[in-house]
């Protein structure tokens, strides 16, 4: 089974800052990479997939890069409704998602 | 517009079945990859079971066989017959379709299923 290894935990930002989320493959999975944002009480919400492409209806403000091992979500200028969790998951094997990283209201 | 509502999720015994249903509204069920995600309370999320168009059918190896996916394309619905229930089988179990294997770009509510004496 891939491990998938999110960091940090949590993320306490300010709405305006840049955050930068970190998801680490236990093996390669090439760019079979997605990322999904879930709020409380929530289903989770596909944000990106293949490791870069956005997926239909999402802001221009995330972007997800990397390939292989490695990989990063990042939210360019965070929004208040951007305070959420956010899980990768990879697709090249049996999915399997990472733990998720928190992103807080400093 | 696409719809996906579950139901059937409730409280049960240890070592009873259920079974779930997902209605698909807006989309043919049966052409695209049609999947169960479960997450537990206060947890991450754990992928269940595939069905594909050809009707191949996966399962997340923890589950032991117990559980089974299947598709009525007349009643645009997907199931999932969960048997000899634990407690680490409480979670929400949300139905999801893609267009890719492995996938998720839609999510229905979820409907919650607690296995508990």
């Amino acid at each position: 089974e891939i491990v998938l290894t999110q960091s940090p935990a949590t993320l306490s930002l300010s709405p305006g800052d840049r955050a930068t989320l970190s998801c680490r493959a236990s093996q390669s999975v090439s760019t079979y990479l997605a990322w999904y944002q879930q709020k409380p009480g929530q289903p989770p919400r596909l944000l990106i997939h293949g490791a870069s492409s956005v997926a239909t209806g999402i802001p221009a403000r995330f972007s997800g890069s990397g390939s292989g091992t490695d990989f990063t979500l990042t939210i360019s200028s965070l929004e208040p409704e951007d305070f959420a969790v956010y899980y990768c998951q990879q697709a090249l094997y049996w999915p399997t998602f990472g733990g998720g990283t928190k992103v807080e209201i400093k | 517009e696409v719809q996906l509502v579950e139901s059937g999720g409730v409280l049960i015994q240890p070592g009873g079945s259920l079974r779930l249903s997902c209605a698909a509204s807006g989309f043919t069920v049966n052409t695209y990859f049609m999947s169960w995600v479960r997450q537990a309370p206060g947890k991450g999320l754990e992928w269940v079971s595939i069905i594909y168009p050809d009707g191949r059918a996966y399962y997340a190896d923890s589950l032991r066989g117990r559980f089974t996916i299947s598709i009525d394309g007349s009643k645009n619905t997907l199931y999932l017959q969960m048997n000899a229930l634990t407690a680490e089988d409480t979670a929400v179990y949300y139905c999801a379709s893609g267009v890719m294997p492995n996938l998720v770009d839609f999510w229905g509510q979820g409907t919650l299923v607690t296995v508990s004496s």
